[in-house]
Parts: C-alpha cells; structure tokens; sequence
C-alpha cells in the first residue's frame, strides 16, 4: 500500500484553467504539507496542515486554495493557472507537527502540472 | 541570501571514489539538520540525521560544524546507485517546517 498517495500524476492544461490535485496519506499521521519543486529543484512549502488546522501558509497567491477535509487528506486547489505555476507539487505527511527530532517527511510520488 | 545553500554539481565521479558536499545554513538558530536524498524524478526520501557529534550509517558520514554553521555529507566507496541529488534539510527554530536546500547532483560512473 502506497503510505502517501496523489493524484494526478500528471496535468497538462491551458493558463486560466482550475485545477485539483488530492492527496491521501494512510499512516495516521496528524500533519500534512504541500511542497512545491519548480525547474530549478528549489523544493519549497506552501501549506501546512496539522489535524486539519492550517498552520503554516507561506506567501503563495490566493489562487492556491488547499482543503483538508479530515486529517488523512490534503487537497490542492489552483484557480486561474499561470505559466509559472508549472512544476512538480508533492504532498507529504509527518507523524507531529513538530520534526526536531526525526525530521522525517513522507512524500508522495508528486503531480507535475505544466501550463501551456 | 537562501536558508539553506549548496554547491549543485553535478559531482562527477568514479565508482569507488570518496565524495563529500558541504551545505551552509543562514540562521544560526536552527536546530535541526538531515540529509535527503531525491533519485531523478522521484520524491526525496530521507538519508540520515546530521548530529552534533557526527554521524555514521554505513558508507556515509554526515558532520555538523555549528561555529561555520554547515553540514556535510561523505560518501565512501561510491556505488552507481548512489547517482541521485542530495537535498541538504535545515529545520527553524519553530521546527514547524523543514527547509530544503536546491540540492547536489552526484553523478557515479563505471
């Protein structure tokens, strides 16, 4: 059984579209993340979620609008896509909110959305 | 100036050969340290914690200077398959977050 799981995989579609992505982890888990890793490899975090409640939202545009439903699931909303939000967003689970000790993260496989 | 900086290669090497790559971190609070590791299009996975006295899992050995505020990783022995990108990983103060470095490429070759 995959732990942290998204989907698509992949999204091509035109600038103006909306788009999903969904992500489900099946570890129990009481936080999740959105990860963004555009062209350069830059991996950054744009949200946090820790038993549904958003905790870290770092400076990403309105347009992205994450939903977590219950503590399993993290779901990524774009409205309006732009030629730069093409990259590949990996979603990723940890066991607490705070990772001093095992810094682990989780990561699914990623969903790469390109923009024409 | 970035979090987290590291040299991004590509390190090209034999196999067999020792390789070793540095990482500096800006905020000398930070309190947390690791080493990931990402295969070409594929998610990072973590490869080891970074402790203060060092530490050693197999062929790798990961070093943290806090006075110079950075952290290294040596690969003894280099096999092919360990061809991927090492993602250098600071975690604030806050520990709420992990940041991540833009990573270094090792490429091992026969």
């Amino acid at each position: 059984d995959t732990a942290v799981s998204q989907t698509p995989k992949y999204l091509v579609t035109q600038m103006g579209n909306d788009k999903s992505i969904k992500c489900e982890q099946n570890l129990g888990h009481d936080t999740m993340y959105w990860y963004k890793q555009d062209s350069k490899k830059f991996l950054k975090i744009m949200f946090s979620y820790n038993n549904k409640e958003l905790i870290i939202n770092e400076t990403v545009p309105n347009r992205f609008s994450p939903k977590s439903p219950d503590k399993a699931h993290l779901n990524l909303h774009i409205n309006s896509l732009e030629l730069g939000d093409s990259a590949v967003y990996f979603c990723a689970s940890s066991q607490e909110l705070r990772q001093q000790n095992t810094g682990e993260l989780f990561f699914g496989e990623g969903s790469r959305l390109t923009v024409l | 100036r970035k979090e987290v900086e590291q040299d991004p290669g590509p390190f090209n090497v034999p196999e067999g050969a020792t390789v070793a790559f540095n990482c500096t971190y800006s905020n000398s609070a930070s309190q947390s340290f690791f080493w990931y590791r990402q295969d070409c299009r594929k998610e990072p996975k973590l490869l080891m914690s970074v402790y203060s006295s060092g530490n050693e899992d197999g062929r790798f050995t990961a070093q943290l200077n806090r006075a110079s505020q950075y952290i290294s990783l040596l690969i003894r022995d280099s096999k092919l398959s360990d061809s991927a990108t090492y993602l250098c990983v600071v975690i604030p103060l806050d520990g709420n977050k992990l940041v991540f470095g833009a990573g270094t490429i090792l490429r091992v070759k026969s």
